[in-house]
């Protein structure tokens, strides 16, 4: 089976920097996405990777290993604004994309 | 308007009506989706529709019927819902659902809530 998995819930302080990991288990792999979902509002596109390394885009990057079906987003200088789900998700090989049950970012002042 | 809007944003039901779920991309897309997203679970794919095809059909129950009249235009009829039918529809749109580089752009949904 294709399968998604990613922690529930992490905790992390203002200013700090926090890494949320998503391992992945997919029939065919065509690139992972993550997202981030506010409470009560639409998922919105954060970042892209394909091929193996980090990305970086501002306060987030994105880092991808495809040997090890492995991934993290890593968020620096986090502030109040950051607290939300974070949802990672593969497009397998139909390009359907195999979300995981996301992970509820709690910032703490 | 702009991006991807979805109406109504809240609905409750009975099992026994009939009600549907509308979803308008503005964003020039070839590509809409449906989603049921459950407390603490996975968004579940129900329907994808590419250039007003229907390619995707993930052995979703028969009460629930999607109709795409053009590639702007997303509809979710419902009718005899269940209680645990009962959560967030998420509407999405992206370019082509065949590319790799697939970013969808999602609508802020309709909370669904069977009595």
């Amino acid at each position: 089976g294709q399968n998604i998995d990613q922690p529930t819930e992490m905790t992390a302080t203002e200013g700090a920097i926090v890494q949320i990991n998503c391992t992945y288990q997919t029939s065919g792999f065509n690139g992972l996405f993550w997202y981030q979902q506010h409470a009560g509002e639409a998922p919105t596109f954060l970042s892209y990777n394909v091929l193996d390394g980090l990305e970086e885009k501002g306060r987030f990057s994105s880092f991808l290993s495809r040997s090890k079906g492995y991934s993290y987003l890593l968020l620096k200088e986090l502030q109040m604004k950051d607290s939300a789900s974070y949802l990672c998700a593969v497009s397998d090989s139909n390009y359907q994309l195999i979300w995981g049950a996301g992970t509820k970012l709690i910032i703490k002042p | 308007e702009t991006g991807v809007t979805q109406t109504p944003r809240h609905l409750v039901m009975g099992m026994t009506n009939k009600k549907s779920l509308k979803c308008e991309q503005h964003l020039g897309h070839n590509a809409m989706y449906w989603y049921k997203q459950s407390a603490k679970k996975p968004l579940e794919l129900m329907f994808v529709y590419n250039f007003k095809e229907q390619t995707e059909n993930n052995s979703v129950p028969s009460r629930f019927s999607p109709e795409c009249p053009n590639s702007s235009h997303l509809f979710l009829h419902l009718h005899t819902l269940q209680p645990e039918d009962s959560a967030l529809y998420l509407c999405a749109s992206s370019r082509d659902a065949a590319k790799g580089y697939n970013e969808q752009f999602f609508g802020p949904g309709t909370r669904l809530t069977v009595l």
